[in-house]
């Protein structure tokens, strides 16, 4: 079946501005994962959402970011005030969510603030 | 906090078999996991260990020593399209999933 989908695959924005990236889960998973890698790092952990509710956002920088899945299913992580530091590739990834299961990640959204 | 080591780089050659290490320090523990990811594409689950001992895939085996908080990925056979970076990933706990990732180990497969 279809993986993990993202959109859009680059996104290049200016200082300031305000961006959406998606994630389209793997059907029928009900835990969504979001994470940032740096070039050269591993992904960093930002957001878990369990359902429709984020579960754990201990790892969001600050209150710049913001994340939502409105429905239990696409989710969608919202940038405002947009800095160069946020820079890097946004993955998203889902599990079945009934336990320590395996997640499965999507391609990416590489970010690109000038 | 949570931290994890593994070597920056590995090179070995077709046929061979190369071992990963990784070494965490964390709050809690509830499972070590591998990830591949070739440049530009995104991380794929390789293997997963929550109890000590060897776990096998195919060509690839995973082993963790919950005592020592240590953990290594094993490749038998490589291919050239081995190559990749390749990380360790800790659970922290039963009640928290996210993923805490090691630096990532690049391989490089030689002809």
């Amino acid at each position: 079946g279809a993986g993990v989908s993202q959109t859009p695959s680059n996104k290049v924005t200016e200082k300031g501005k305000y961006v959406e990236l998606r994630c389209d889960p793997i059907s029928g998973h009900t835990a969504l994962y979001w994470y940032r890698q740096s070039l050269g790092q591993g992904p960093e952990f930002l957001i878990y959402f369990q359902g429709t509710g984020a579960a754990d956002d201990s790892g969001l920088p600050n209150d710049r970011f913001f994340a939502v899945r409105p429905e239990g299913s696409v989710s969608t992580l919202k940038i405002q005030r947009t800095e160069r530091g946020d820079s890097a590739m946004y993955l998203c990834a889902s599990s079945l969510g009934t336990g320590e299961e395996t997640q499965y990640f999507g391609p990416g959204t590489r970010l690109l603030v000038l | 906090g949570q931290s994890l080591e593994q070597p920056s780089e590995v090179t070995a050659v077709e046929g061979a078999i190369v071992q990963i290490n990784c070494t965490y320090q964390t709050s809690g523990f509830y499972g070590l996991s591998w990830y591949q990811q070739h440049d530009g594409g995104a991380p794929t689950f390789l293997s997963y260990n929550a109890l000590d001992g060897l776990e096998e895939t195919g060509r690839f085996s995973s082993f963790l020593s919950r005592s020592d908080s240590y953990g290594y990925l094993l490749l038998q056979e490589l291919q050239m399209k081995d190559s990749a970076s390749y990380f360790c990933a800790v659970t922290g706990d039963t009640g928290r999933r996210a993923l805490t990732f090691g630096s990532g180990t690049r391989l490089q497969v030689q002809p």
